[in-house]
């Protein structure tokens, strides 16, 4: 079964904290793609990064840092020094094969909340 | 840079009216997708379209239909709303007809209650 699990619910955290949002993905295919997508207050979906399944270089990008390995099935994503701007429901996906965007499956996503 | 709009943002229905979202991306992405996002259970997927004249079924297409109008615009029907289709919904595009592996664009989404 493809699937995504997000076991972190909620998190707080007080500003210029770290945190980590973790993600555990399931998939028989060998080739498929990550991803994180943000959703702040507002409610919107934004798009904060792809990675494919044959290249597990972590990647920065200023505060943002993200940790593959595909040997514990793990995309997780880190906030360097947490700002209240970083409140909002991250979610992790999973893309597989190439039925024509069928299989696109989400976690149920994680609420990070940043006190001042 | 409009990227995907949903058309109304918010809508309350009573049991049984019909009702048809709208969508439309200006990104000239030939593959467009409907999902609906529900407390605790993420973004699930209604239906999508590959390509212009044609459309599949998702994880839970029961209750609505779909029509894909043009290469732009993407609409989703409720033709008999009932109180289990209170959601979110979100519209979405993507590049690549054929690829799953593009990340999709999405508009802002539309808060639909039944009552």
């Amino acid at each position: 079964a493809q699937k995504v699990t997000q076991a972190q619910t909620e998190i707080s955290v007080v500003e210029k904290e770290d945190v980590t949002l973790d993600c555990v993905y399931e998939t028989r295919d060998t080739t498929y793609y990550l991803f994180w997508y943000k959703q702040p207050p507002s409610g919107e979906l934004v798009f904060l990064i792809r990675r494919n399944s044959f290249d597990e270089q972590n990647e920065i990008s200023g505060r943002y840092s993200w940790n593959f390995q595909k040997s514990t099935s793990s995309f997780n994503f880190t906030i360097t020094a947490s700002q209240v701007v970083d409140s909002a429901v991250y979610f992790c996906a999973l893309s597989y094969g190439d039925n024509y965007g069928q299989n696109f499956v989400f976690g149920p996503g994680t609420r990070l909340s940043v006190l001042p | 840079n409009a990227g995907v709009t949903q058309t109304p943002k918010f809508q309350v229905l009573k049991t049984g009216q019909s009702m048809t979202l709208q969508c439309a991306q200006d990104m000239n992405h030939n593959s467009m997708y409907w999902y609906r996002q529900d407390p605790g259970m993420g973004l699930r997927l209604i239906y999508y379209s590959a390509s212009e004249g044609t459309t599949d079924k998702g994880e839970v297409p029961n209750g609505y239909n779909v029509s894909r109008l043009n290469k732009r615009e993407f609409s989703l029907r409720l033709e008999s709303a009932a109180p289990s289709q209170t959601s979110v919904y979100f519209c979405a595009s993507s590049d690549m007809a054929g690829y799953s592996n593009q990340p999709q664009h999405f508009g802002d989404g539309t808060r639909l209650s039944i009552l």
